[in-house]
């Protein structure tokens, strides 16, 4: 099972929005809606985002969304703050009965 | 609150065995399903295993199958996870991870703190 696609890098300035892709295939990220999104700062424990696309944790911000369209899942930041540079992995379930990462995308608020 | 804490890391040899072990609490441990993920040295998350709230069932990811077996506890709220043929790729810090009843909504709320293997 080969990872889920995320850009490298994303950035932008605070205030603004930001939105990190997550491409997979019909078996996986575009078959399923269960679509997480976790957020791991340096030498921290991931943390959950955003789980089944789009809903969001309880205590998790509403800065944070999360939608799908055909095989990419998208995770928006809007009005970035300095706390939101960090890693961010999207995640889904496959047909193959597994759970499969995305490669990771680093935010850097500039 | 939920909490989890990994333990069993360490130094081994390529080709060497390990267990890793999970003691939970805070939680019914038997009506979640739980999951083991790895994270090598400066790299991504990768999903290793997973297995069912009453251990009847249980999901590996493709590098694993085979050499690596989850196991769970539930008299003792613990999650296992032994490891062996060992190869240097296997170099990374192993977390697990509460889930959902069904292991594939990948909702992982609670986190453990990680123990590191190194195969070398």
């Amino acid at each position: 099972q080969s990872a889920l696609t995320q850009p490298a890098s994303v950035s932008g300035s605070p205030g603004q929005s930001i939105t990190i892709s997550c491409t997979g295939t019909s078996s996986d990220v575009g078959g399923y809606k269960y679509v997480s999104w976790y957020q791991q700062h340096p030498g921290k424990v991931p943390k959950i985002m955003i789980y089944e696309v789009s809903n969001r944790p309880s205590g998790v911000s509403n800065r944070f969304s999360g939608s799908k369209s055909g095989n990419t899942a998208s995770l928006t930041i809007s009005g970035l703050q300095a706390e939101d540079e960090a890693d961010y992995y999207c995640s889904s379930y496959t047909s193959s009965g597994t759970l499969v990462f995305g490669t990771g995308t680093k935010v850097t608020v500039l | 609150e939920a909490q989890l804490l990994e333990s069993g890391g360490g130094l081994v040899q390529p080709g060497g065995s390990l267990r890793l072990s999970c003691a939970a609490s805070g939680f019914t441990f038997s009506s979640f399903a739980m999951s083991w993920v790895r994270q090598a040295p400066g790299k991504g998350l990768e999903w290793v295993s997973a297995i069912s709230g009453n251990g009847g069932a249980t999901y590996y990811g493709d590098s694993v199958k085979g050499r690596f077996t989850i196991s769970r506890d539930n008299s003792q709220n613990t999650l296992h996870l032994l490891l062996t043929s060992l190869r240097a790729e296997d170099t990374a810090v192993y977390y697990c991870a509460k889930g959902r009843p069904w292991f594939g909504d990948n909702y992982f709320d609670c986190w453990g703190q990680g123990t590191l293997v190194t195969v070398s």
